[in-house]
C-alpha cells in the first residue's frame, strides 16, 4: 500500500460544531504531517509528528487539535472554526529526515459556514 | 518559515515544446529541496528531492538541477505532453521535518 488515504473528502461544517479529519497510511512511515492550503497559495505546514509525538506546530490557533492515536494514523480536530478556516486540508507522511519525498493524500476541502 | 519563489506563475506550451522554470531560496539555510507535480483533483506526486550543490536528477523527459550557492534549481520538461498539464511545486527544508513550499508554476500543455 503506497497511499495516504484522508477522510472525508469534504466536509461543511457550522462555526460551532466539533468535527474531525483523519488520515491514514500503511508506508510504516514515522512522520506525518498536516498542510493547509488555500486557493492560489502554496500549502502552509501546520503541525508534524514525528514516532508519534508532535514535533513541528506552526502557531496554529487552538481551534486546532492534532492527535496521533499510532504510527498509522493522524487525525485532526475541529472546534469553533471560522469561515476563514475554509481551505483544503493536505495530510502527508513519509520517512525521518529531509532527504525523503512526501507522499501526500488527496485531501479533504473543509468549508466553514 | 522560508521564503522560497517560484517563476513563472503560470506557462502555456505547445504540445512538443520544452520548457523550464525556476525556483528560488535562501542559499544560508539550505538542508533539502524537494519537487512535486501537482495535478487538478490529485494528491501532489514526489518528483525529486536533491540535497547537493550540482545535483542533478532525472524521470523521464524531467529532470532537474541544483545550485545551493546561489540559491536556485530548475526544472525542465523536454517534448512537453498534455499529460504533464500540472502546477509544479518547490519545497524546501532546513533539517528538521518542515518542509516550506514554494508558490508553484501552473504549466499547461496546449495538443
Amino acid at each position: 500500500d503506497t497511499e495516504v488515504t484522508q477522510t472525508p473528502k469534504h466536509l461543511v461544517m457550522g462555526m460551532t460544531n466539533k468535527k474531525s479529519l483523519k488520515c491514514e497510511q500503511h508506508m510504516g512511515h514515522r512522520a506525518m504531517y498536516w498542510y493547509k492550503q488555500k486557493a492560489k497559495k502554496p500549502p502552509e505546514l501546520m503541525f508534524v509528528y514525528s514516532y508519534e509525538k508532535l514535533s513541528i506546530n506552526e502557531s496554529v490557533p487552538s481551534r486546532f487539535s492534532p492527535e496521533c492515536p499510532n504510527s498509522s494514523l493522524l487525525n485532526l480536530h475541529l472546534h469553533a472554526l471560522q469561515p476563514e478556516d475554509s481551505a483544503l486540508y493536505l495530510c502527508a507522511s513519509s520517512e525521518t529526515g529531509a532527504n525523503y519525498g512526501y507522499t501526500f493524500g488527496s485531501g479533504t476541502r473543509l468549508t466553514v459556514v | 518559515i522560508l521564503n522560497v519563489e517560484q517563476s513563472p506563475q503560470s506557462l502555456h506550451v505547445q504540445e512538443g515544446d520544452s520548457t523550464n522554470f525556476t525556483c528560488s531560496f535562501p542559499s544560508s539555510n539550505f538542508y533539502a529541496l524537494h519537487w512535486y507535480r501537482w495535478e487538478t483533483a490529485k494528491s501532489p506526486e514526489a518528483l525529486f528531492v536533491m540535497t547537493l550543490n550540482g545535483d542533478e536528477k532525472k524521470k523521464g523527459r524531467i529532470s532537474a538541477t541544483l545550485n545551493t550557492k546561489e540559491g536556485y534549481s530548475y526544472l525542465y520538461i523536454k517534448g512537453s505532453q498534455p499529460e504533464d498539464s500540472a502546477t509544479y511545486l518547490c519545497a524546501l527544508t532546513e533539517g528538521a521535518n518542515n518542509l516550506f513550499f514554494g508558490t508553484g508554476t501552473r504549466l499547461t500543455v496546449i495538443p
